[in-house]
């Protein structure tokens, strides 16, 4: 199947400073991806869907000046903790939907980025 | 709004046991059910789906029925390896679109 990147694969960080995560495609287009935060013990979470060529759409909640969402290339998403401080602290995953004819029900996930901020 | 409740875990079982890994779900309408699972080191995988009621999902010996008097959709496996050790998570995505609401995962250590 599809295959996923991120990276980096964990980051630890300084509060205050801001921190770029990218999510990849490898062997696929992907005109849309998701980008979920999981807290620990928690549920995933979607913050947000990133559309190549245009402007991403947050869930309701999610704060678009601090997490910045650009989709650049149909392989390449990007999302930037700005001003990061220890309560961003989590788990970012991102996913893409399936190729074509593979229906609504299929994503594939990357394998999540550990960010950690003192 | 969707919501989805998985048990807690970790769960610890031993090679060849059973293993049930209860799910239920708070949606409007007639939502698509998910088992996805995470290997270590690795991306959420689907494992198996329902999409309608009564449908059964299955997969790599691994089986869930879609319950719609219940709202659940409980994972099932009659006898679990050690490569089965994984973090398990429940999930639906509504009649409209394809964003996923996920439960809490669930995590199962098989030992030898």
């Amino acid at each position: 199947g599809a295959v996923v990147s991120q990276h980096p694969s964990w980051v630890i960080c300084k509060s205050g400073t801001s921190v770029k995560i990218e999510c990849r495609s490898l062997d696929f287009q992907a005109t849309t991806m998701f980008w979920y935060r999981q807290f620990p013990k928690q549920s995933l979470m979607l913050m947000a869907t990133s559309n190549e060529g245009s402007k991403a759409t947050y869930e309701q909640g999610v704060e678009k000046d601090k997490f910045l969402i650009n989709h650049a290339s149909l392989t390449l998403s990007t999302l930037t903790v700005t001003s990061a401080h220890p309560e961003d602290s989590s788990f970012y995953i991102c996913s893409a939907p399936g190729l074509a004819g593979e229906g609504p029900d299929t994503q594939y996930f990357g394998p999540g980025t550990r960010l950690t901020v003192l | 709004g969707n919501s989805v409740t998985q048990m807690e875990g970790p769960v610890t079982l031993s090679e060849e046991a059973f293993l049930t890994i209860n799910c239920t779900y708070t949606a409007t309408g007639y939502p698509s059910l998910f088992w996805y699972v995470q290997y270590p080191g690795e991306g959420l995988q689907l494992l198996l789906k329902a999409t309608k009621a009564d449908d059964k999902g299955s997969n790599k010996g691994f089986e869930a029925t879609y319950r719609k008097e219940t709202t659940s959709f409980h994972l099932e496996k009659g006898s679990v390896q050690v490569s089965d050790s994984a973090v398990y998570f429940c999930a639906l995505r509504g009649a409209a679109g394809n964003k996923l609401t996920f439960g809490g995962g669930t995590r199962v250590l098989v030992k030898p």
